[in-house]
């Protein structure tokens, strides 16, 4: 079954410290994506990938980390300096260039992530 | 300045009855997507329908339609036949080609809530 799975489903972060979600893929698509959603609120982009290695910051970067190791696989790293890091967290995929026309290439997304800080 | 308006934060709907949820969006790229995405109480994001600016003809995905008035800028989803699954958030985005939008992000309205009721 092809998907995009995202863990844990819940976290919990401590006062200061990093955790990392993971988001794997087995589409085969080129470009990944990490949306924030709070309550009630539609989804931001913190970071995308268009391509192994290679990483841009998304409208709200600040506190976040990401690496592009393998086109499976894009984790995101919530560190301590994101002060309010209680959120539903997305990722998503789309197959990037070659997905037809660029206003297209739809997106396609994981079960989320629920983070809460204790 | 607000990219993708929705102003229905909440709908509801007899069972077997159409539904119509409001988008209305503002871009200067001649060249775009619109998509809009059903999120159930699991979080996870389903894409439902996709309309490009280009197309000619409206979309439509089984229950799902997509009424496109370029000129208006509205992209309003129609579900026919409503059934009791279909309670859900519901979520229109846009994407702009390049180079206006380099990462192919999707931008998010604020959603809006349906519910059927039996």
């Amino acid at each position: 079954d092809g998907g995009i799975t995202q863990s844990p489903k819940y976290l919990f972060r401590k006062e200061g410290q990093n955790v990392t979600l993971s988001c794997e893929q087995n589409l085969n698509h080129d470009a990944m994506y990490w949306y924030r959603q709070d309550p009630g609120q539609g989804l931001r982009l913190i970071y995308y990938s268009q391509i192994v290695n290679d990483f841009q910051k998304g409208d709200i970067a600040e506190g976040y980390s990401v690496s592009r190791e393998k086109k499976e696989s894009f984790p995101l790293t919530v560190t301590s300096a994101q002060k309010n890091p209680t959120a539903f967290y997305l990722c998503a995929s789309s197959a990037g260039l070659a997905g037809g026309p660029p206003a297209k290439n739809i997106q396609y997304f994981g079960a989320g992530t629920r983070l809460s800080v204790l | 300045a607000q990219k993708i308006t929705q102003t229905q934060p909440g709908m509801f709907v007899q069972e077997k009855e159409a539904v119509t949820l409001d988008c209305t969006y503002d871009t200067s790229d001649p060249s775009y997507g619109l998509f809009w995405y059903k999120q159930p109480s699991s979080g996870e994001m389903i894409f439902l329908i996709y309309q490009g600016s280009y197309d000619q003809q409206n979309a439509t995905e089984g229950r799902y339609s997509l009424n496109f008035q370029k000129a208006r800028k509205s992209a309003n989803l129609v579900i026919s036949a409503s059934q009791l699954g279909d309670s859900a958030m519901y979520f229109c985005a846009m994407r702009e080609a390049p180079p206006y939008n380099q990462g192919g992000k999707l931008i998010f309205g604020q959603g809006t809530e349906l519910s059927v009721k039996p």
